[in-house]
């Protein structure tokens, strides 16, 4: 069936750092995929998002790239900010119905 | 921007009683989902709703649990006899075509003593 395969956490970096957060997916057909971020005491945000192959999505500094070839949607930042500390799920939907998420990694930034 | 809203924020009940958890999506939206997180561990999915009619669920939507869009606005997710493995945080979605972006709300924490 479909899975998400993400990165462990806890990741801790220093602020400025660079970010690579590793997530690899098992699906059937042409999935969307998805990166969400939970920030503490708060609810599931879109991130960004990605539909087809090739394709990257983007959002305040944070890119993903849909690769087919490697089933992978890495999520990378160049510089994170303390404001960046959440937890981070990568997701994919590939039928009408659901999404089906990773288990999610959190991020501490160290001033 | 428009949001999806959800009541109560937490709530706390006792094993054995019955709970309705709510949700307000967007307006214009046509899918509504419901999805929980138990502490520490990942978001799961348990049913999307469609048309008036649950369009998928999954294997924790067992006989306990029913949802309805008893009106326009509203979507709301019963449990009808709590269990202490009930306790999660539940987040309703919308969206407003199947496969495209869904939207969370921010989710109601349940504890089931």
């Amino acid at each position: 069936g479909n899975s998400v395969t993400q990165m462990e956490g806890p990741v801790t970096l220093s602020e400025e750092a660079f970010l690579t957060i590793n997530c690899t997916y098992t699906a059937t057909g042409y999935p969307s995929l998805f990166w969400y971020v939970q920030y503490p005491g708060e609810g599931l945000q879109l991130l960004l998002k990605a539909t087809k192959a090739d394709d990257k999505g983007s959002n305040k500094g944070f890119e993903a790239t849909y690769r087919k070839e490697t089933t992978s949607f890495h999520l990378e930042k160049g510089s994170v900010q303390v404001s960046d500390s959440a937890v981070y799920f990568c997701a994919l939907t590939s039928s009408a119905s659901k999404i089906i998420f990773g288990s999610g990694t959190r991020l501490s930034i160290r001033p | 921007e428009p949001e999806v809203t959800q009541t109560p924020s937490h709530q706390v009940t006792q094993m054995g009683q019955e709970v309705i958890l709510r949700c307000v999506p967007i307006s214009n939206h046509l899918y509504f989902y419901w999805y929980r997180q138990i502490l520490g561990q990942k978001v799961e999915f348990l049913v999307s709703f469609y048309n008036n009619e649950i369009s998928e669920k999954s294997e924790i939507f067992d006989d306990q649990f029913s949802v309805e869009r008893p009106d326009g606005s509203n979507f709301t997710l019963k449990i009808r006899s709590t269990k202490l493995e009930d306790s999660a945080m539940y987040f309703c979605a919308s969206s407003d075509r199947a496969r495209e972006t869904q939207y969370f709300g921010p989710g109601t924490r349940l504890l089931v003593l």
